[in-house]
């Protein structure tokens, strides 16, 4: 079975500092992962994703992240925090050769709070 | 293209009705997925629709349940509610492919709809 672990329940950070969302996850054979984010009220939106290739993975609104494979870790990462940054963040994986299909396994979530 | 859309956006209903809401996925994808999500148990795969087959089920039970049309648009009907069914219910699309493909993809979601049983 696959599962993420997120370990913050939140972070906090002042405006254009850096900031990290942590992940790890635990998956059979080699993993899919992803980011997205939720504002309130609304649904995910996509960050970013990695399938296979550079470690360090760009995705949108200047976020990216960092695969590490003997950690087992998928960390979100942002140079400089704004505070339009603050909402939801879900990391999440989907195992490859399953069989096929789009299941994905969600972290906790780990609300992000950026502060003036 | 449009997004995802949902019908409808929010549901109230009591306990022991049954419930349908919609889905309609980016225009060109065939996979349509459910997800349940509430503040105790955070986002569960419900299960994925892919040219009108189920092709993946989560652990829910059986009044939870689902459909895809022809055209890709999806259903999803809980029977006999439970008060732990309010949720916000999400549906994500994506072009579909298998999983030892080149086509792999993100899945696209929709608003939700946000489900309340009283």
């Amino acid at each position: 079975a696959q599962s993420v672990a997120q370990p913050e329940d939140q972070v906090n950070v002042a405006e254009g500092n850096p900031l990290t969302v942590k992940c790890t996850y635990s998956v059979s054979g080699n993993p899919y992962l992803f980011w997205y984010v939720q504002y309130p009220n609304r649904g995910l939106q996509f960050l970013l994703k990695y399938i296979t290739g550079d470690n360090l993975v760009k995705g949108s609104y200047g976020f990216e992240a960092e695969f590490n494979k003997s950690q087992t870790s998928f960390h979100l990462k942002k140079p400089s925090a704004l505070v339009s940054d603050s909402a939801l963040y879900f990391c999440a994986v989907r195992a490859l050769f399953t069989g096929g299909g789009n299941k994905l396994t969600f972290g906790t979530g780990t609300q992000l709070k950026v502060e003036l | 293209k449009a997004g995802v859309t949902q019908t409808p956006r929010y549901l109230i209903k009591t306990r022991g009705q049954q419930v349908t809401l919609s889905c309609s996925p980016i225009s060109g994808h065939r996979s349509v997925s459910w997800y349940q999500q509430t503040p105790g148990q955070g986002l569960q795969f419900l299960f994925e629709y892919f040219s009108e087959t189920q092709r993946n089920k989560g652990n829910f039970p059986g009044r939870f349940s689902g459909r895809q049309f022809s055209n890709s648009r999806s259903e999803m009907n809980v029977s006999t509610l439970e008060l732990g069914d309010s949720a916000l219910y999400l549906c994500a699309s994506s072009p579909g492919g298998t999983s030892g493909g080149l086509k792999l993809s993100e899945q696209f979601f929709g608003p939700g709809t946000r489900l309340t049983v009283l």
